[in-house]
């Protein structure tokens, strides 16, 4: 079946650095596009990132360009997130999701979700 | 980027009631629109996407329709376990974006 599990997250101080991970596994992770999308009680669902099967095309929300970087390694069928110059209102439950189609995606599973809690 | 409007925000109907929720999109998105179901403290969980198809797995209680700017999903003969927040997430265009979700209590 599939799985998709995302490490642990964690509280960072504002301008540090945090890396997620999210380890797929039961379906041929190198086919799909992967997302990661937040979540907070204020803001409710953010897509955040995607980057397509093969890694030709990625694209970020405004609010985390310049300072997120989507990636993945298919022969370890894991999509990272490095997150940099961490602001407080990246504070959220963070998703990794498989993307459902060819470059219009839908969410067909979802990991877990990981806390990430940015404050000094 | 496109906006999606859900209403209500939150409602409450009894055991065997349909309930309807709309989203309403700020342009056309043809029927690229997803319906996800979420529990507490759980990850959200696809119930329909292009509009009106049902997700393996899913109750046929649930439906979707509309097409546009325009879509509702209806639950037929509400269930306890339906207690949860419905979100529906438009994918025309990037950025992807989400409704702003219908919590759905039972009386």
């Amino acid at each position: 079946q599939v799985q998709l599990v995302e490490s642990e997250g964690g509280v960072v101080q504002p301008g540090r650095s945090l890396r997620l991970s999210c380890e797929a596994s039961g379906f041929s992770f190198s086919s799909y596009g992967m997302h990661w999308v937040r979540q907070t009680p204020g803001k409710g669902l953010e897509w955040v990132a995607v980057i397509w099967y093969d890694g030709s095309n990625i694209d970020y929300a405004d609010s985390v360009k310049g300072r997120f970087t989507i990636s993945r390694d298919n022969s370890r069928n894991t999509v990272f997130l490095q997150m940099n110059n961490m602001r407080a209102e990246d504070t959220a439950v963070y998703y990794c999701a498989r993307g459902n189609g060819l470059s219009r995606y839908w969410f067909d599973f979802w990991g877990q979700g990981t806390l990430v809690t940015v404050s000094s | 980027d496109i906006q999606l409007t859900q209403s209500p925000p939150f409602l409450s109907a009894s055991v065997g009631d349909r309930v309807t929720i709309t989203c309403r999109a700020s342009q056309g998105i043809s029927s690229f629109l997803a319906w996800y179901q979420q529990k507490p403290g759980k990850a959200p969980k696809a119930l329909i996407y292009v509009a009106t198809v049902l997700q393996s797995g899913v109750p046929s209680r649930f439906s979707g329709s509309g097409s546009g700017t325009e879509f509702t999903l209806t639950i037929n003969s509400l269930q306890p376990e339906d207690c949860a927040t419905y979100f529906c997430q438009q994918f025309n265009s990037f950025p992807l974006t989400f409704g702003g979700g219908t919590k759905v209590e039972i009386k």
